[in-house]
């Protein structure tokens, strides 16, 4: 079963470059989380969708990050404009109802030069 | 403001030994509580506990919660190096599936 897909794997950029990421959460799953994790802070929730409604984006850290889920099978998070601090890998999750456990994306590795 | 706090945030032990994480929590309404490892790549589930005092098993790893003291512990026994990886606590609470990570124990399985 193909499982979270988050493209790019890897993105390199300058600073002030806009930035999307993608994801496919599992299919038949309603929830889908969009998370950040650093050495510093660890893993942070910036963002969940129930049923492609946005429920939650108080972890989103300024008016520079987006999100959106514009159907069941497909979501995006917008950096722009980027800046050096964005660095980090970005998750995304998602689960089959409330309460039910997450599966999680490889993870898209962001760097702003 | 609800919190979830792991411990210890690194530990390295050797082979063979039996290694305790811990995890407290103080959320509102809280539904289950969740442990991840996580490797190189993504977060792995490894167990879900909505009930005090039940433990769940998987091989050399369980868990444990205690609703009454807020906290849940994950044992490893018998370590071995591809123990090694950072292990996640999450806490759900409320109705939208709303999880709070914790930071996370970085455990280091030396040969």
């Amino acid at each position: 079963d193909a499982g979270v897909i988050q493209s790019p794997r890897h993105e390199v950029t300058e600073m002030g470059q806009e930035v999307t990421l993608r994801c496919k959460p599992i299919s038949g799953h309603n929830s889908l989380f969009w998370y950040r994790q650093t050495m510093m802070r660890g893993l942070e929730l910036l963002i969940y969708f129930n049923n492609n409604v946005p429920i939650d984006d108080s972890g989103m850290p300024e008016d520079r990050f987006s999100a959106k889920m514009p159907n069941a099978s497909f979501s995006t998070l917008k950096i722009q404009p980027s800046e050096p601090r964005d660095s980090a890998v970005y998750f995304c999750a998602s689960s089959v109802s409330v309460n039910q456990p997450q599966h999680f994306g490889d993870g898209t590795r962001l760097s702003i030069l | 403001e609800d919190k979830v706090v792991q411990s210890p945030l690194s530990l390295v032990v050797h082979e063979g030994d039996t290694v305790t994480l811990n995890c407290s929590y103080e959320v509102t309404n809280f539904r289950s509580l969740l442990w991840y490892k996580q490797e190189k790549k993504a977060p792995t589930f490894l167990f879900m506990l909505t009930s005090s005092g039940i433990e769940k098993k998987s091989g050399r790893l369980s868990s444990i919660l205690d609703k009454k003291e807020l906290f849940s512990i994950l044992n490893i026994t018998a370590t071995q190096t591809g123990d090694s990886a950072i292990y996640l606590c999450a806490v759900v609470r409320g109705n939208n599936n709303d999880m709070r990570f914790g930071a996370g124990t970085r455990l280091t399985v030396k040969p």
